[in-house]
């Protein structure tokens, strides 16, 4: 079955802690993306990837890691997670990134304490 | 003012209503137009891609008005498996920008 998938789907942690979210897709995108959706504010863009190593800045980078060392990965890297990245996550891929449908993860629920 | 902008609702409607959400975009350079629906908090899904001319999907149709810059959503025949949140998506130079979405509610 293609799909996206996410780990952890639930966190929560403390301020300062560490921690990593993972996010793997089986259908062979070069495309990768990770957002946060917080009431009121739609999804917003943290970081993307068009291929494997290559990642660029969304519009809310600060505070977040990712990498892109095979295709099918992109974890989302927290190094010194802080109460305003308590939020909903989704991971999301798409076959070039040129504008076509996006495919996303079940979401992460994050609640940094 | 927002790339995007929904009116947030919520439309509560009865079955077999027809109901209509508005969305304006505020780049004149975007170049492609979507319809995701989100449920209750899930992943959005595509709902449909909206194209110049017009698109329609069963009860559902899209309309872009590029002069104007808006993107419309128009269901028919509402079913209650059609409450959800229904999220605007404009393509700009390959950055997808998402409303914050339009809440429906269908009730019997």
């Amino acid at each position: 079955e293609a799909q996206v998938t996410q780990n952890p789907r639930y966190l929560i942690t403390v301020t300062g802690k560490k921690l990593t979210v993972t996010c793997s897709q089986n259908m062979n995108h070069e495309y990768m993306s990770w957002y946060r959706q917080d009431p009121g504010l739609g999804l917003r863009q943290i970081y993307y990837s068009m291929n494997v190593e290559v990642t660029d800045k969304g519009d809310v980078p600060e505070g977040y890691k990712v990498s892109r060392k095979e295709k099918r990965n992109f974890p989302l890297i927290l190094e010194s997670p802080s109460p305003n990245q308590t939020s909903l996550y989704f991971c999301a891929s798409s076959f070039t990134g040129s504008g076509e449908t996006q495919y996303f993860g079940p979401g992460t629920r994050l609640l940094v304490l | 003012r927002k790339e995007v902008e929904q009116d947030p609702g919520p439309f509560n409607v009865p079955e077999g209503a027809t109901v209509a959400f508005n969305c304006t975009y505020s780049n004149s350079a975007s170049q492609s137009f979507f319809w995701y629906r989100q449920d209750c908090r899930k992943e959005p899904k595509l709902l449909m891609s909206v194209y110049s001319s017009g698109n329609e999907d069963g009860r559902f149709t899209a309309q872009l008005n590029r002069a104007s810059q808006y993107i419309s959503l128009l269901i028919r025949d509402s079913k209650l498996s059609d409450s959800a949140t229904y999220l605007c998506v404009v393509n700009i130079n390959n950055d997808m920008r998402f409303g914050a979405g339009t809440r429906l509610t269908v009730k019997p």
